[in-house]
């Protein structure tokens, strides 16, 4: 069966240091892969987005990577501060979806303390 | 700035009653979204469409329709509401980027609850 499993529910690390998320698939073959940033009570907000062909980006403190042979994905922020606290989920696109639907991770909860 | 409106922040509904979720983009995006979101469960679709006045089933459509007169606006609505049908309901708009890549820009979503 098709499934998006990102690393652990709750992560939780000390300002200034690096998180690192980890999106895995198991039978997608992603087109592209997105990250979205949740506050609570609010609708997602789109982070970065990659395409297969693309092994990494960056915008700012935030870095993805993008492994196809191990099917995973990797969502770094860097310098982290307290508002960067939020859920963080992942989302693909299959390479066979003509309608270009995403398919979501259930997310990972940040939490990031002084 | 690019804006989903979904109407209502928060609705409380009996069982049985019919409820509109009404949901507009200011964005002239071709693509729009229904999802709802439950603890532990992630986000899921219910419908989706792609052009006025035509929809595709997600992956959880019973107890669900939608209606797309406009092409800025998408109702979800509950025929007949269940409190298994609790839920934060988040609305999404889309203009295809490239070849499918369907970024999504999400309304604030509406948290119903039905008794």
């Amino acid at each position: 069966s098709q499934k998006i499993e990102q690393n652990s529910e709750a992560l939780n690390i000390q300002e200034g240091k690096t998180a690192t998320l980890t999106c895995n698939y198991t039978n997608y073959s992603p087109a592209y892969l997105q990250w979205y940033r949740q506050d609570p009570g609010r609708g997602p907000v789109f982070l970065l987005l990659i395409r297969e062909n693309e092994k990494e980006k960056r915008k700012e403190r935030l870095k993805v990577t993008f492994d196809t042979t191990l099917k995973q994905s990797l969502f770094h922020i860097t310098a982290s501060q307290p508002a960067d606290s939020a859920t963080y989920l992942c989302a693909l696109t299959d390479r066979g979806s003509t309608l270009g639907r995403l398919y979501f991770g259930r997310g990972t909860q940040l939490t990031v303390w002084p | 700035d690019v804006k989903v409106t979904q109407s209502s922040r928060y609705l409380v509904k009996r069982t049985g009653e019919k409820v509109f979720l009404e949901c507009v983009q200011d964005m002239d995006h071709e693509n729009m979204f229904w999802y709802r979101q439950d603890p532990g469960l992630g986000l899921r679709l219910i419908y989706f469409s792609y052009d006025v006045k035509m929809k595709e089933k997600g992956d959880i459509p019973e107890g669900y329709s939608v209606s797309r007169e406009k092409k800025e606006r998408f109702s979800l609505i509950l025929e007949s509401a269940s409190t298994n049908q609790t839920s934060m309901y988040l609305c999404a708009s889309s203009f295809p980027r490239g070849r499918g890549a369907n970024v999504l820009t999400f309304g604030a979503g509406s948290r119903l609850t039905v008794l």
